[in-house]
């Protein structure tokens, strides 16, 4: 079964707007990641957030880590369209290799 | 830099008909993987490997082999293909087993 879960599913907002995607995982973690896959592409590493952080910054990302309530978003300023992908969140199993979720597709308008 | 290559990118298989797909990294990674992407389903861990010589299941390990004879290299072979192989396969490699990982372009296989 999936460690890390995304919602939304899918997201389609207006250019200049802001994308928030979430994920909630089941089981401690010494870190999450972020990815993004533009279609027909490999997966991009956007950002990693330790246990013992809870926000963090890249540019236009912001991510925020809620160890309490085993979630975590990735905030996305002043979209373009080329931020249309999908975006995944991976987590480590207990330590372990990483397990990835089923991931939010975003479509950014122009 | 070429990072991760893949290869073949695209091939057809019958069922029954076995085939190898290749993946090399250049970054001196000790971690590689070989991941499995079907819609709505993410990313699934296939086999990994932990150092030259070795390798480990994943998640989805059945009706998949996997070789690491060098540390640049991460073989994953399909024995006996089926239709349910068909997907997009990812190799990825790191540094870390929980750190970040480099990913290929994909290989999309397809089984008639």
């Amino acid at each position: 079964s999936q460690q890390g879960e995304e919602d939304p599913q899918a997201l389609s907002i207006q250019e200049g707007e802001n994308a928030t995607m979430n994920c909630s995982y089941k089981t401690s973690i010494n870190n999450l990641q972020w990815y993004r896959q533009n279609s027909g592409r490999g997966l991009v590493h956007l950002i990693l957030i330790r246990s013992n952080e809870r926000e963090k910054h890249s540019g236009r990302l912001r991510v925020t880590l809620d160890t309490s309530k085993k979630s975590s978003s990735l905030l996305i300023t002043a979209s373009r369209a080329a931020d249309t992908a999908s975006y995944f969140c991976a987590t480590d199993d207990y330590g372990n290799k990483l397990v990835f979720g089923a991931g939010t597709i975003l479509r950014v308008k122009s | 830099n070429a990072g991760v290559t893949q290869t073949p990118k695209f091939r057809v298989l019958k069922t029954g008909q076995s085939m190898t797909l290749l993946c090399a990294q250049d970054m001196n990674h000790e971690y590689m993987y070989w991941y499995r992407q079907d819609p709505g389903m993410g990313l699934r861990l296939i086999h990994y490997s932990v150092g030259e010589g070795t390798t480990a299941k994943g998640e989805v390990p059945d009706g998949y082999n996997v070789s690491r004879l060098k540390k640049q290299n991460f073989l994953l072979g399909l024995e006996s293909a089926a239709p349910s192989q068909t997907s997009v396969y990812f190799c990825a490699s790191s540094y870390h087993i929980t750190g970040e990982l480099f990913f290929g372009e994909g290989s999309r296989l397809t089984v008639l």
